[in-house]
């Protein structure tokens, strides 16, 4: 089966902490692909990144990185120095051939950066 | 380039009147998606079109739920008659290729009363 947990329901932490959301997925097809995307409180969905499973190589952008370990199957994000604006609920998700590529979301974990 | 283009935003209605959602894709994405949003039930895929042609519509709750898209650059889902329990944020969402990203429009909330 398919399928995204994202554990941490509701993280808070206060403004220039660095925070990391879990990210653990399930699938026993070989080639799959993962995404982060991020719904502030406006509502929109906004994507963040993709990646296949082939390249397990670590992502930075900016204040954001993402850690790919296939060995514990986990897609963690780190923010760093998080601000304000950085608030939203993040969705991890997991794209692969059994599922059609339908995207299979995790529940979203819920981020507060307070002043 | 404009992204996905959704409208109403906001759409207030009866219980039993029609509506209907609008979304434009982004130009040159061959796969369209039209997902709902609810507290209870997190993010669902309603169907999903590939060159304007529905491939999977197994989402799509009942017979009251019907999705089009006509041509390229424009797809509508419609609900007739709507429900209280149909209130949601419907989502219209493109991409280039079913296994890259999607990108989704700002969503139309729907309320039924």
């Amino acid at each position: 089966a398919q399928k995204v947990t994202q554990a941490q329901t509701e993280i808070s932490v206060v403004e220039k902490e660095d925070v990391t959301l879990d990210c653990v997925y399930e699938t026993r097809d070989t080639t799959y692909y993962l995404f982060w995307y991020k719904q502030p409180p406006s509502g929109e969905l906004v994507f963040l990144i993709r990646r296949n499973s082939f390249d397990e190589q670590n992502e930075i952008s900016g204040r954001y990185s993402w850690n790919f370990q296939k060995s514990t199957s986990s897609f963690n994000f780190t923010i760093t120095a998080s601000q304000v604006v950085d608030s939203a609920v993040y969705f991890c998700a997991l794209s692969a051939v059994r599922s059609n590529y339908q995207l299979i979301w995790g529940a979203g974990t819920k981020l507060i950066i307070k002043p | 380039d404009a992204g996905v283009i959704q409208s109403p935003r906001h759409e207030v209605t009866e219980m039993g009147q029609e509506v209907t959602l609008r979304c434009k894709p982004i130009s040159g994405h061959d796969y369209l998606f039209w997902y709902r949003q609810t507290m209870m039930r997190g993010l669902e895929l309603l169907i999903y079109f590939n060159n304007n042609v529905p491939i999977d519509d197994s989402g799509m709750p009942e017979d009251r739920f019907s999705a089009k898209m006509p041509n390229a650059s424009f797809s509508t889902l419609k609900i007739q008659p709507s429900e209280p329990r149909d209130s949601a944020v419907y989502f219209c969402a493109s991409s280039r290729l079913i296994s890259y990203e999607q990108y989704f429009g700002p969503g139309t909330r729907l309320t039924v009363t």
